[in-house]
């Protein structure tokens, strides 16, 4: 499948703690992109980073890329109950191709 | 700030129906997708279309399903005859020149075969 892998397939923390959710793919890529879907709603993107970088930033989210191991993670600091959500990465090569996605749930 | 709009937001068919799903992509917006997210399952493309053509299909996208922009705004998913199969949500999506990358999605509509 050209589709990523997430894992874990859900967790669940308490407000204030850290989330990590771990993305792996297969194929050769030029960016990976985080989305979030809250329930029965559409896809809202997140942060898109790029092959030749290893690290972003925006705001509370931090993506990392390991294009060695064809892996991404996210990484949501100080979560809140309104980050309750599922998050999916997808590579893009002209059109997204999603993985599977993480449900997070933040209690608050 | 612009937004992707989709209708209806809950569509139900009975199989064999043909049914259309609506979008209005945001205006200035020159690629248009869709993709479609079986319950619990993956978020899947369907159809990219740039300058009144399809520019690339799945193989989900098969002869039942046609694409159209009929005018300057709406971007229509048509099926034509619905399967039970075909029940998922349907996301309409689109990008623009600068960045192609980034695409930005509506709310989706809930299609439902009996």
């Amino acid at each position: 499948s050209q589709q990523g892998e997430e894992d874990p397939q859900a967790l669940s923390i308490q407000e204030g703690e850290n989330a990590t959710m771990n993305c792996s793919y297969k194929t050769s890529i030029n960016n990976l992109q985080w989305y979030r879907q809250n329930s029965g709603r559409g896809l809202v993107h997140l942060i898109l980073i790029r092959s030749n970088e290893r690290e972003k930033h925006s705001g509370r989210l931090r993506v990392t890329l390991d294009t060695s191991k064809k892996s991404s993670s996210l990484l949501i600091t100080a979560s809140r109950a309104a980050d309750t959500a599922s998050y999916f990465c997808a590579r893009f090569e002209n059109n997204l191709f999603f993985g599977t996605g993480t449900r997070l749930t933040v209690i608050p | 700030e612009p937004e992707v709009t989709q209708t209806p937001s809950h569509q139900v068919t009975q199989m064999g129906q043909e049914v259309i799903l609506r979008c209005v992509p945001i205006s200035n917006h020159l690629y248009f997708y869709w993709y479609r997210q079986i319950l619990g399952q993956k978020v899947e493309f369907l159809v990219s279309f740039y300058n009144n053509e399809i520019s690339e299909k799945s193989e989900i996208f098969d002869d039942q399903f046609s694409v159209e922009r009929p005018d300057g705004s709406n971007f229509t998913l048509k099926i034509r005859s619905t399967k039970l199969e075909d029940s998922a949500m349907y996301f309409c999506a689109s990008s623009d020149r600068v960045d192609k990358n980034i695409q930005y999605f509506g709310a989706g509509t809930r299609l439902s075969v009996l």
